[in-house]
């Protein structure tokens, strides 16, 4: 199975700060990465997908990049809506999930 | 509106079988590629098995940790997909989330069902 080793695995921030989590595949995944967002309440979205792409009506404040075996997910200015665990997830079977990043306020 | 409900969670004893369902709705349900993913007590988000539709031949894949104790299914006629897990154990204790996905992007999911496993 291809491992996915996600950092930090917690970070405190401040509103209108730009946070960046990383995300690094134990072999080339060759973009098929997404993030989702997973909230206290249980609600789980999916944010960004094949690297870089936003899915519709996720807020445009969320980016991705990379390539190979790293890839990021950067918010570039933190709302109060944002704190929730990202988790990264890459795309050949068996899929596998990074551990989550807990993001909250400073 | 894309809408999935998950069904059949609750408390289950160790050895002992549960069916999960998973109803949808709001989408061609044909087109798509069902997935379950579960979320164990205090940890991250595990992939447990995908269903593709019938243009794949209804292939299934699993997670290694699960496979031959669990089985996804689904039926077009009722939007539905199911997950069977057999000879449960503590640790399958987790809620289980019915995702939709186009190929490994899960892009929608439910509000997931809990699953406790315990004597």
């Amino acid at each position: 199975d291809i491992k996915m080793t996600q950092s930090p695995s917690s970070l405190s921030a401040s509103l209108g700060e730009r946070v960046t989590i990383s995300c690094r595949a134990s072999e080339n995944i060759n973009n098929y990465l997404s993030w989702y967002q997973k909230k206290e309440d249980g609600s789980v979205k999916l944010l960004i997908y094949h690297t870089s792409r936003l899915q519709p009506g996720a807020p445009s404040r969320f980016s991705g990049s990379g390539s190979g075996k790293d890839y990021s997910l950067t918010i570039s200015g933190l709302e109060s809506e944002d704190i929730a665990t990202y988790y990264c997830q890459q795309g050949y079977t068996p899929y596998t999930f990074g551990a989550g990043t807990k993001l909250e306020l400073k | 509106e894309v809408q999935i409900l998950e069904t059949g969670g609750g408390l289950v004893k160790p050895g002992g079988s549960l069916r999960l369902s998973c109803a949808t709705s709001g989408f061609n349900f044909n087109d798509y590629f069902m997935n379950w993913v579960r979320q164990a007590p205090g940890k991250g988000l595990e992939w447990v098995a995908q269903i593709r539709n019938k243009n794949y031949n209804y292939a299934t894949y699993y997670a290694e940790s699960l496979e031959g104790r669990v089985t996804i299914s689904r039926d077009d006629s009722k939007s539905s997909v199911y997950l069977q897990v057999s000879s449960l154990r503590a640790e399958d204790t987790a809620i289980y989330y019915c995702t939709r996905s186009r190929s490994y992007i899960l892009d929608y999911w439910g509000q997931g069902v809990m699953v406790t496993v315990s004597s």
